[in-house]
Formats: C-alpha cells, structure tokens, sequence
C-alpha cells in the first residue's frame, strides 16, 4: 500500500523567513512524487515533480529515499506563498502494470506572516 | 483553453436521491479521474479511465458509478445518496498516467441531508 504523510496541517512563517513544508511517504516500488498548490480561490494546481529537479518560485524539493522523505523548502517566503500544500505520490495501482494513481497526503496550510 | 470543466459548482442532494456530476476537458487528455476530499482529508480517488471505453476502481469507488464514452467527458454517477458522501468531488486529466501532471477543475461541494 501507499501512503503519504504530511505531519503539519498548519505551517505558520514571517516573510523573509525559510520554509520547509515535510512529506514522507510508504511505497514499495520507485516513487514519482509531485507537490501540489491550491492559491485561494484557485485550482489545484502541480508545483514540482522530483523527475524534473526543477525550481519553481523558488521552491525546491529532493527526493530521499533513506528517508522517504520529499520535503519542500524554499529560502525565503514571500505572503504570495500563503496557500494549502499537497505531497502526492504516483505509485502503481492494484489493477497492475501500466495502471497508476495518485495518493494524496492531507496537506498544510502554509501562511506567511507580512 | 477551459481545461476541465465541473458542473454543477454546489448541489444538495436527499438521501436516497440520485445525481450525476458532469466532467469535460478540452485538452484532448487520455486520463481521466474522480477524487473526492473530506474535510482535513487528503483527496482520494474514485474512479479513473486511460481512455474512451475504459474505466477501472480507485481507492473509494463504493456508491458511484462513471463510463467513458468520448476522450471529453467522464461523468459521475451518484445512484442512491447517503450522507457518507457529503464531499468535494474534484476532476483531473493527464496526458499520460504515473509521472504526469494532472490538471484539477474547480470541483463540486455535494451535500447529502
């Protein structure tokens, strides 16, 4: 079974200040992990994938699989950053080979405090 | 480029009642999905389809329905309401399955009383 596990449901910084939002996961296989946005009054919307190692506003995140772990953290937060944050893992379901899904963690609300 | 359309926005719903919420993108995407969220819950999936004709079980599937019949629209069928799914139901579509990106619609608030 998968699982996704984001321990903060609330994540509270000053602008300016480092972010790291936690993610950690359960998969037997190799994992894609992605991290998702929702802005108020948006859609939900992908942020970054661990296949692509890029930056986006500024966030990063790196896949550890010691840790099974794919925190996303960002240097210094900016108040447009306020949003609730979604780790989700694209593992393969049970109907096998070729068939995958996406599990969801709960998310954290991040705010960033002007 | 509407991306995924959901309709309708809200809806209350007696149990016991049936309904169907409609999805479409525009995108030309083989996959499909239905996800429902709780509230303070991650979303979870329903239902998805790779394509036109094709439609297989996600993690919560018990109550709903859904068929594929064109590459645009996935409907969910909900046939006798029960106040357990009283959620948000979101779609999404992807060009392909596992590392791809899905784009989400703007999801359906259905109240079951």
């Amino acid at each position: 079974a998968q699982r996704v596990t984001q321990p903060e449901k609330l994540l509270s910084v000053f602008k300016g200040a480092p972010v790291e939002l936690k993610c950690n996961y359960s998969y037997s296989g190799s994992p894609e992990l992605f991290w998702y946005v929702q802005y108020s009054r948006q859609r939900l919307q992908l942020l970054l994938r661990h296949i692509s190692r890029e930056s986006i506003k500024g966030f990063t995140a790196d896949l550890n699989k010691g840790e099974t772990s794919f925190h996303l953290k960002k240097p210094f937060a900016q108040e447009e950053d306020s949003a609730m944050y979604y780790c989700a893992l694209s593992g393969q379901s049970k109907s096998g080979a070729g068939s995958y899904q996406l599990t969801f963690g709960k998310g954290t609300k991040l705010s960033v405090i002007p | 480029n509407a991306g995924v359309t959901q309709t309708p926005k809200f809806r209350i719903l007696k149990i016991g009642q049936s309904m169907t919420l409609q999805c479409t993108q525009d995108m030309n995407h083989n996959y499909m999905y239905w996800y429902r969220q709780d509230p303070g819950m991650g979303l979870k999936l329903i239902y998805y389809s790779v394509g036109a004709g094709i439609t297989d079980k996600g993690e919560v599937p018990n109550g709903y329905n859904v068929s594929r019949s064109t590459t645009e629209d996935f409907p969910l069928r909900l046939e006798l309401a029960a106040p357990s799914q009283t959620s948000v139901y979101f779609c999404a579509s992807s060009y392909g399955g596992a590392w791809q990106p899905q784009h989400f619609g703007d999801g359906t608030r259905l109240s079951i009383l």
